[in-house]
């Protein structure tokens, strides 16, 4: 198994253009999440997904989107980048009953200048 | 809301020295508890788990940790630290949202080895 990947593992941006983050998981994982880390300010959650078709926000979704079309793949959407939004962002996932336990990706890292 | 406090920015011990790391918790109910360890430009990974029963738990790379409900702490340890064990380490809660499990993570704590 793979578990979780990640693409790209680096990106640079300009301010306003956009940009997907893509994630896939082959555990088939019904729970997935994306989180943005920043230097000492541990991991915020900004979407999650329950199961294909389902989304919800979590703590600081402004400015990204979304969806889940299947099982294994849960992209991120970044529109209109800006400066704010250079982190660090990791793709986690995990099963329905797990209590919590997630698995991680190895993070894409995102500049926007 | 729940939260987690991890008191430590950053500790150096030495290769072989025991380590410590703490965490302190808010959280109403019976806490979901978690330790994961990131290594430099790599991922999180899940170090130990706390669910019920015993309260200290043991995880993988040598690491324990114990539950102290009066004192509302995780706290992380291992009796000698190897140079490999240089890293940063999150605390977490999970609390049960919408059908799911949302982890807080405490601002982590990195840890240096000096040889």
């Amino acid at each position: 198994n793979a578990g979780v990947t990640q693409t790209p593992k680096f990106r640079i941006l300009k301010i306003g253009q956009s940009m997907t983050l893509q994630c896939a998981q082959d555990m088939n994982h019904n729970y997935m999440y994306w989180y943005r880390q920043d230097p000492g300010m541990g991991l915020k959650l900004i979407y999650y997904s329950v199961g294909a078709g389902i989304t919800d926000k979590g703590e600081v979704p402004n400015g990204y989107n979304v969806s889940r079309s299947t099982t294994e793949d849960f992209p991120l959407r970044l529109e209109l980048a800006a400066p704010s939004q250079t982190s660090v962002y990791f793709c986690a996932s995990s099963y329905s009953n797990s209590q919590g336990e997630q698995f991680f990706g190895p993070g894409t890292r995102l500049t926007v200048l | 809301a729940q939260s987690v406090t991890q008191p430590d920015i950053h500790i150096t011990v030495s290769e072989g020295a025991s380590l410590e790391l703490r965490c302190n918790y808010s959280y109403g109910a019976t806490p979901y508890l978690f330790w994961y360890v990131q290594s430099p430009g790599q991922g999180l990974q899940l170090l130990l788990k706390y669910f019920s029963g015993d309260t200290l738990v043991q995880g993988i790379k040598g690491f324990e940790a114990e539950f102290k409900r009066s004192q509302s702490s995780f706290n992380l340890r291992k009796p000698s630290v190897h140079w490999s064990d240089a890293a940063e380490y999150f605390c977490a809660v999970a609390q049960p949202s919408a059908g799911s499990y949302q982890l807080t993570f405490g601002k982590g704590t990195k840890l240096s080895v000096i040889p």
